[in-house]
């Protein structure tokens, strides 16, 4: 099966919060991140998370890392239209930068309505 | 910083023919990946390049190959040319000294059709 998977389509209303969930089936993940792209365009870093944190925040976004169930979430607080993009989560194993390897998974559609 | 820089933007190519994509990395970055990318999928990895050699290779087919450059910028090629390899041809770049994270910079992509 997929390494990383997510749900295709989250819709939300301006000034909600929104959350996308990723599960991940890699124990040896290190690093596991989001991205989010936009048509048109390449990716964009979101934010990161290290394996043996559980919870990072980073001003409207917060990431939630479950490793016993290999499950990640981004939490973005307060969401705009202008958040409306594909949002891809990706892990990565091994360290240094020799493992610039990441593993994507599908994307995730989020659509803001006003 | 002008940041990841990719050419061209778009291009059409029709079956059998070989195409050749060019990357510049972020100032300061010295190690080039690329990703392909097909329609409704996430990126795929297809290869790494540090110091002018392949370091890491994905599950691609020889007909993938690429090269890198003394100042960092790379280029991928691909041979023999099937239609399910249109996609967004991706180049991120990133230091390989830094250990930890080792973020990636994507640049915007090349946007292959293959008729």
């Amino acid at each position: 099966g997929e390494d990383v998977e997510q749900s295709l389509f989250l819709s939300v209303r301006e000034g909600d919060s929104s959350v996308i969930n990723c599960t991940y089936t890699d124990s040896s993940s290190t690093y596991l991140y989001w991205y989010k792209q936009e048509p048109g365009a390449g990716l964009q870093l979101l934010t990161y998370i290290f394996s043996n944190m559980d919870m990072k925040q980073d001003q409207r976004l917060t990431v939630l890392l479950n490793k016993k169930d290999k499950h990640l979430s981004l939490r973005i607080a307060d969401t705009q239209t202008g958040d409306s993009a594909i949002y891809f989560c990706a892990e990565r194993k091994g360290y240094g930068g020799s493992q610039g390897n990441l593993i994507f998974g599908k994307g995730t559609k989020l659509s803001v309505k006003p | 910083d002008a940041g990841v820089t990719q050419s061209p933007t778009h291009l059409i190519k029709t079956r059998g023919q070989q195409v050749t994509l060019r990357c510049s990395p972020k100032s300061g970055h010295d190690t080039v990946s690329w990703y392909q990318q097909a329609l409704g999928q996430g990126p795929q990895f297809i290869f790494q390049y540090y110091e002018e050699e392949e370091r890491q290779r994905g599950n691609f087919p020889d007909r993938f190959s690429g090269h890198q450059f003394p100042n960092y910028s790379s280029e991928l090629n691909v041979n023999a040319l099937l239609l399910g390899d249109s996609a967004l041809y991706l180049c991120a770049s990133s230091r390989q000294e830094d250990s930890g994270a080792n973020v990636l910079t994507f640049g915007a992509g090349s946007r292959l059709t293959v008729l």
